[in-house]
């Protein structure tokens, strides 16, 4: 069973351009919910996606978009960046049960953004 | 809106020490309580979940309580050792659209040798 990998690892951006990050779910997995942790805090929820769609947003701007594939992999897109949106953003794999019900989250090691 | 708030925001003891990280939250309508691991730089390893109709779960030398009715949790950490140094982070996972998890800012434990 492979784990929730995330690429890239590191990334460097200047203001104003756009980032693309990736993640591929757990085996089994059809949920995935992005978090942006900035240095010294906990985790804040971006968004959640389940079966492609959205399901759940955060206190986050239209700039910030997402998407998953049939195969459960996901993107996070971030347009226009700002110095702020510098943080470690972290992707979590989990299964949505037919009820709702959802499972433990598993977490990637999460992709580095540096903006400049 | 849920906040989750963990007490203290950073420990250092000697090691063999027993101690205990505290987590508060603010509305008990929650579906579980998770206590994750970060090392710098790194993403978060789940140490223990408790379901909300759970009052406690055990992981080695790792016991988390939950009292729902109060909002509060506790991990404890037995016997502490130099590689238990890390940030320990408390989560709650809400039962709403989008079953998000809410995260304190974490306690930045070091234990020294």
């Amino acid at each position: 069973e492979t784990g929730v990998t995330q690429s890239p690892t590191h990334l460097i951006k200047t203001r104003g351009q756009q980032v693309t990050l990736r993640c591929s779910s757990q085996s089994g997995h059809n949920t995935v919910s992005w978090y942006q942790q900035a240095l010294g805090q906990g985790p804040q929820f971006i968004f959640q996606y389940y079966r492609e769609e959205e399901n759940g947003r955060g206190n986050f701007p239209p700039r910030f978009s997402g998407l998953q594939f049939p195969n459960y992999s996901s993107e996070l897109n971030v347009n226009a960046l700002e110095l702020d949106d510098s943080a470690l953003y972290l992707c979590a794999s989990s299964r949505t049960q037919t009820r709702g019900a959802q499972e433990t989250q598993y977490f990637g090691p999460g992709t580095r953004l540096l903006v400049l | 809106k849920q906040e989750v708030t963990q007490i203290p925001a950073a420990l250092s003891v000697p090691e063999g020490e027993n101690l205990v990280l505290n987590c508060s939250f603010t509305d008990s309508a929650i579906y579980n309580l998770q206590w994750f691991r970060q090392d710098p730089g790194k993403g978060l390893t789940s140490l223990l979940l408790i379901q909300s109709s759970q009052r406690e779960q055990t992981s080695g030398r790792l016991n988390a309580s939950l009292d729902k009715s109060s909002g509060r949790s506790t991990l404890y950490i037995a016997a502490s050792q130099p590689g238990d140094s890390a940030t320990y982070l408390c989560a709650v996972l809400l039962m709403e659209y989008g079953n998000k998890l809410v995260f304190g800012a974490g306690t930045i434990l070091r234990v020294k040798s």
